[in-house]
C-alpha cells in the first residue's frame, strides 16, 4: 500500500533553512508520470502547493516561493527532500508531502503532515 | 491568477440530511477539479476527482457535479464522520494548482 511520511524539525528560528524529508513506500519515483508534491497549511488556513518533483527529475516551484525552495529526490532511498531558506514566522504551517494522482495534478495519497513552527 | 471561491464558509446541517457545498473558479477549468475532506489533525483525503469521479473507497453518498467554473459536492445523508472541512482544488492548467479556502461542515 502507498504511504508517505514527513520528517524534519518541529521548530526553526527565523532566517534559518528548513529541510524536510518525505519517505514513501508503495510506489517508485522512477515510474513514468509519477510525481511528489509538497503542500503546506498554516494553522486554520487553506492549503498551498509549494513544489513538485517528477519521475524524470523535472522540478516545479510555486511562483511566490520559488527563490527560497529546492526540491530533490533520492530514488534509492524512496525520499523527496524540500529545503526552504530564510524561514519567517509566517512560514509556520503543517507541511505535507503528497503523491500526484495517476493522470492529473490532484493528490491521491498524503503524508500525515509535520507542523513546523518558526520562532526565536 | 486563478481564484477558487467556496461557499458557504460554514454550513450547519443535521445528521441524515443532505449537504451541498459549492466551489466557483474564476477561470474555466473544464472538469479538472478535485474535492478533499479534512478532519482535525489529519491530512486531506481525496474524495472526488474529474469533478464527479469518486476516489477509491469513497462512499456513494458523496457525489460531485459541475463543469467549467461552477461545481458542487453533495453528501446525500450526513453521517457523524462527515463533519469536517472540505476543500476544492483545480488542476486545469499546470502550473500552478489552486485550492479553495474551504467549507466547514458542522453539526446543526
Amino acid at each position: 500500500q502507498v504511504t508517505l511520511r514527513e520528517s524534519g524539525p518541529a521548530l526553526v528560528k527565523p532566517t534559518q533553512t528548513l529541510t524536510l524529508t518525505c519517505t514513501f513506500s508503495g510506489f517508485s519515483l522512477n515510474s513514468n508520470r509519477m510525481c511528489v508534491f509538497w503542500v503546506r497549511q498554516p494553522p486554520g488556513k487553506a492549503l498551498e502547493w509549494l513544489a513538485r518533483i517528477d519521475w524524470d527529475d523535472d522540478k516545479w516551484y510555486s511562483k511566490s516561493l520559488k527563490t527560497r525552495l529546492t526540491i530533490s529526490k533520492d530514488t534509492s532511498k524512496n525520499q523527496v527532500v524540500l529545503t526552504m531558506t530564510n524561514m519567517d514566522p509566517v512560514d509556520t504551517a503543517t507541511y505535507y508531502c503528497a503523491r500526484k494522482g495517476p493522470l492529473w495534478n490532484y493528490f491521491d495519497y498524503w503524508g500525515q503532515g509535520i507542523l513546523v513552527t518558526v520562532s526565536s | 491568477e486563478m481564484v477558487m471561491t467556496q461557499s458557504p464558509a460554514t454550513l450547519s446541517v443535521s445528521p441524515g440530511e443532505r449537504a451541498t457545498l459549492s466551489c466557483r473558479a474564476s477561470q474555466y477549468v473544464s472538469n479538472n477539479l478535485a474535492w478533499y475532506q479534512q478532519k482535525p489533525g489529519q491530512a486531506p483525503r481525496l474524495l472526488i476527482y474529474g469533478a464527479s469521479t469518486r476516489a477509491t473507497g469513497i462512499p456513494a453518498r458523496f457525489s460531485g457535479s459541475g463543469s467549467g467554473t461552477e461545481f458542487s459536492l453533495t453528501i446525500s445523508s450526513l453521517q457523524s464522520e462527515d463533519f469536517a472541512v472540505y476543500y476544492c482544488q483545480e488542476y486545469n492548467d499546470w502550473p500552478p494548482i489552486t485550492f479553495g479556502q474551504g467549507t466547514r461542515l458542522e453539526i446543526k
